[in-house]
């Protein structure tokens, strides 16, 4: 089984200040991660996605996110806010189901990032 | 490339009545899933098809039905609207040359009355 928790439903930073939106999963094998945002009315679009390799990935529009395996986190940073980050940010996570079909893609509850000017 | 298209856009049902929701994607993708997004509960998956001609429940199947009608199609059929199933509905579609991302369509905003 997988699932995925996302510490804090809404998060209000400052223009100019450090982003961090939390994730910590549950994976029984190896996990793939992503981070999605979704702007009003929008459907989902990726930032980011940690599969293999190296374990800090970067994203779109300056975030990043960090996957450390002893943690089971997989938290999203970026230094600098700007007002257009204001969006709903999710994590996923699935697992490789091999070949070339995938099996579940499991959401978290999402986190509402609001920038202040 | 239209990617992920689903139809309708909104939608208003009388409960009790019935509807398809459809969705199809032209990346040739093998995985296709449909989601239900409320507020302060995130994406819950209510079916997936992992590839053309399977198809599996995910966490909040109850009340819905599903068809995988060829490679693009992937429908969600609700029998008997019931006003819990007021929500937006979005699609996504999987595939080896996505990367393992998922391309998600605009959504469907669905009121039960």
């Amino acid at each position: 089984a997988q699932s995925v928790t996302q510490l804090g439903s809404h998060v209000s930073v400052s223009e100019g200040a450090l982003v961090l939106l939390r994730c910590n999963y549950s994976s029984s094998v190896p996990p793939y991660l992503f981070w999605y945002v979704q702007y009003p009315n929008q459907g989902l679009q990726l930032l980011l996605k940690y599969t293999t390799g190296a374990t800090l990935v970067k994203g779109i529009n300056g975030f990043e996110a960090e996957f450390k395996k002893s943690e089971t986190s997989f938290h999203l940073t970026k230094p600098s806010a700007h007002m257009s980050d204001a969006a709903e940010y999710f994590c996923a996570v699935t697992r490789n189901a091999g070949g070339t079909s995938y099996g579940k893609l499991t959401f978290g509850q999402g986190t509402i990032l609001t920038v202040h000017p | 490339n239209a990617g992920v298209t689903q139809t309708p856009k909104f939608q208003v049902l009388k409960t009790g009545q019935s509807m398809t929701l459809q969705c199809a994607q032209d990346m040739n993708h093998n995985s296709m899933y449909w989601y239900r997004q409320d507020p302060g509960m995130g994406l819950r998956l209510i079916y997936y098809s992992a590839s053309e001609g399977t198809t599996d429940k995910g966490e909040v199947p109850n009340g819905y039905n599903v068809s995988r009608l060829n490679k693009r199609e992937f429908s969600l059929r609700l029998e008997s609207a019931a006003p819990s199933q007021t929500s937006v509905y979005f699609c996504a579609s999987r595939g080896l040359d996505s990367g393992d991302r998922a391309f998600f369509g605009q959504g469907t905003r669905l009121t039960v009355v």
